[in-house]
């Protein structure tokens, strides 16, 4: 079974800093990899993704990941943070799960605080 | 509704009482998947549908919960004999096919289920 690790539980930057969260996968093909972002009092929605096609992911609100397959990592990228940026960011990996579909498996989740 | 849509927000019960969880999911989507996401962790899988059948649920923690999707819409997450350990947030989330083939998922809000 696939895996995802996230390094750090809880991240916290200054406004307008460098956002960098981290993502190592295990897979022992090439994986579809996403980044969905969690509002307080708010669902699961997606950042952006990687199907094999570009290795840099833009996403939405200026967040970008760079699949790097020789490190198994997809770290989530936005170079200054905004205090709308404040939220749970979850990496996941998608794996056949044999039954015709593609199962999510998701990381514990990165808490990210924007400090003013 | 544009979204998925997930009922009760919330729902507070005894200890061995039995607790239905109710998501409807996007208009034309036929995956449903249900997810448990306990505090401090990233969401896991318990079952996926396609269509009215249960193609995996491999993720159902034991015979104490089950699900039905009986016209391949609306789907019900039923528990049995409630423990505290059930208590979590249960996530809903549905795709169109061609979401499905690369794990794509559009989630609801979810159902927070604490068990006293």
């Amino acid at each position: 079974a696939q895996s995802v690790t996230q390094l750090g539980s809880h991240v916290s930057v200054s406004e307008g800093a460098l956002v960098l969260l981290r993502c190592n996968y295990s897979s022992s093909v090439p994986p579809y990899l996403f980044w969905y972002v969690q509002y307080p009092n708010q669902g699961l929605q997606l950042l952006l993704k990687y199907t094999s096609a570009a290795t840099l992911v833009k996403g939405i609100n200026g967040f970008e990941a760079e699949f790097k397959k020789s490190e198994t990592s997809f770290h989530l990228t936005k170079p200054s943070a905004h205090m709308s940026d404040a939220a749970e960011y979850f990496c996941a990996v998608s794996e056949n799960s044999g039954a015709g579909s593609y199962q999510l498996t998701f990381g514990k989740g990165t808490k990210l605080s924007v400090i003013p | 509704g544009a979204g998925v849509s997930q009922t009760p927000s919330n729902k507070v019960t005894e200890k061995g009482k039995y607790v239905e969880l109710r998501c409807d999911p996007i208009s034309g989507h036929t995956a449903l998947y249900w997810y448990r996401q306990s505090l401090g962790q990233g969401p896991e899988f318990l079952i996926y549908f396609q269509g009215t059948g249960a193609a995996d649920d491999s993720g159902l923690p034991n015979d104490r919960f089950f699900a039905v999707r009986p016209e391949g819409s609306v789907s019900t997450l039923k528990i049995q004999r409630t423990e505290r350990g059930d208590s979590a947030v249960y996530l809903c989330a549905s795709s169109s096919q061609p979401a499905v083939n690369t794990g794509e998922l559009f989630f609801g809000e979810g159902s927070r289920l604490t068990v006293l």
